[in-house]
């Protein structure tokens, strides 16, 4: 099974500043197979970007997600209140389809 | 507008059963892979099970292989979760998902969720 390890396990950031999230899994994932979600209390998580870097619909383009091999990252270019969040990344490389721990953005 | 809506679940005690149901609307759901994602309360995201469009393949996470089997009804926009032999460890809240299989991809993304329905195992 791959791991997915995320760090920082929080993120205390101020609104407009840009956050780096970062996610390195266990062995090499091949064909950009890494995704991102983001969850909010209470609610169900929201793909965010697949393919390493494409964004899903309506998710706007102050997320963007790079990375290759066994290191990727999500960026969120300027935060908006709406953005504090849990975010979890995903690969979709090799049964079983595993998640990391996450990384809870929260407003400093 | 997607919709996935899920029911049946509840407290139950150890080697207890439960059935999971999954209401789809808003696409057309003979088409699409499905899955069931779970995650233990103040947890991460575990995949437990998915199945192909007409529900001739299924596959699992191995800590649920043999106690728990993914069905669906086409006819109904239904899918299900049958959960046997269940465990402690199995409390969570249990979430319905559309695959999404970007570029043709191997495996899947989950790019519509249900709200989520919570499953307690305690005696």
């Amino acid at each position: 099974e791959i791991v997915l390890t995320q760090s920082p396990v929080t993120l205390s950031l101020s609104p407009g500043e840009r956050a780096t999230l970062s996610c390195r899994v266990s062995q090499s994932v091949r064909n950009d197979y890494l995704a991102w979600y983001q969850q909010k209390p209470g609610q169900a998580p929201r793909l965010l970007i697949y393919a390493i870097s494409s964004r899903a619909t309506g998710i706007p383009d102050r997320f963007s997600g790079s990375g290759s091999g066994t290191d990727f990252t999500l960026t969120i270019s300027r935060l908006e209140p709406e953005d504090f969040a849990v975010y979890f990344c995903q690969q979709y490389d090799h049964s079983p389809w595993t998640f990391g721990q996450g990384t809870t953005v929260e407003i400093k | 507008e997607v919709q996935l809506v899920e029911s049946g679940g509840g407290l139950v005690q150890p080697g207890g059963s439960l059935r999971l149901s999954c209401a789809a609307s808003g696409f057309t759901f003979s088409s699409y892979w499905m899955s069931w994602v779970r995650q233990a309360p103040g947890k991460g995201l575990e995949w437990v099970a998915h199945i192909n469009e007409d529900g001739g393949e299924k596959y699992y996470v191995d800590s649920v292989k043999g106690r728990f089997t993914i069905s669906r009804d086409n006819a109904k926009n239904s899918l299900y979760l049958q959960m046997n032999s269940l465990r402690a460890e199995d409390t969570a809240v249990y979430y319905c998902a559309r695959d999404f299989f970007p570029g043709y991809s191997y495996g899947p993304v989950f790019d519509y969720w249900g709200q989520g329905i919570l499953v307690t195992v305690s005696s």
